[in-house]
């Protein structure tokens, strides 16, 4: 098992450039998610997509857009890029429980800068 | 609203020595707590939860977090630090009906481990 993939690792992009951001997981989870980690702030909630064909935002939406293409792959879009996007990607998924927490999976992160 | 503070940004113990790692955070009720690790280029990943039960939790890798309701705490230790534990740490803090959307994270301690 994969786990959770996420492409690309790397990637610099301009002010105003458009890019998507792939993730796909081989758990059968129905939960996945989008986090931006930035130094001395955590991981923020992006979106996330509680079951296959539904999408929520999170704590910061703005800027991006989802797609729960499938069960396994959710994509993060940037449609203009701003230098304050600049940060860490990642993708997380899950299994949901009603009053509980099954282990969350992350992946390995892509670094996107915007110049 | 719940919140997690994690006052210490950087730790530097030495391997085969003790580490307490510590987390405050502000929630109405008892909620589920969570210690991650991140190593360095790699996601997340859980180290161990707590909701109820016996308030010593035990996690992987050798840590274990205690759960103090009247400090407003929930501090990881370890009692011997191997170098491989350098990494960033975070707690996080959930409501009890689940759902990681809801999951707010800390901001992260950085350990750093000398030979």
């Amino acid at each position: 098992n994969a786990g959770v993939t996420q492409t690309p690792k790397f990637q610099v992009l301009k002010t105003g450039q458009s890019m998507t951001l792939q993730c796909a997981q081989d758990m059968n989870h129905n939960s996945m998610y989008w986090y931006r980690q930035d130094p001395g702030m955590g991981l923020r909630l992006i979106y996330y997509s509680a079951s296959e064909g539904t999408t929520d935002k999170g704590e910061v939406p703005n800027g991006y857009n989802v797609s729960r293409l499938n069960k396994r792959e959710f994509s993060l879009r940037l449609e203009s890029a701003a230098p304050s996007q600049t940060s860490v990607y990642f993708c997380a998924s899950s299994e949901v429980v009603t009053g509980s927490y099954n282990e969350q999976f992350f992946g390995p992160g892509t670094r996107l800068t915007v110049l | 609203a719940q919140s997690v503070t994690q006052p210490d940004i950087h730790i530097t113990v030495s391997e085969g020595a003790s580490l307490e790692l510590r987390c405050n955070y502000s929630y109405g009720a008892t909620p589920y707590l969570f210690w991650y690790v991140q190593s360095p280029g790699q996601g997340l990943q859980l180290l161990l939860k707590y909701f109820s039960g016996d308030t010593l939790v035990q996690g992987i890798k050798g840590f274990e977090a205690e759960f103090k309701r009247s400090q407003s705490s929930f501090n990881l230790r370890k009692p011997s630090v191997h170098w491989s534990d350098a990494a960033e740490y975070f707690c996080a803090v959930g409501p009890p009906s689940g759902g990681y959307q809801k999951v707010t994270f800390g901001t992260g301690t950085k350990l750093q481990v000398i030979p």
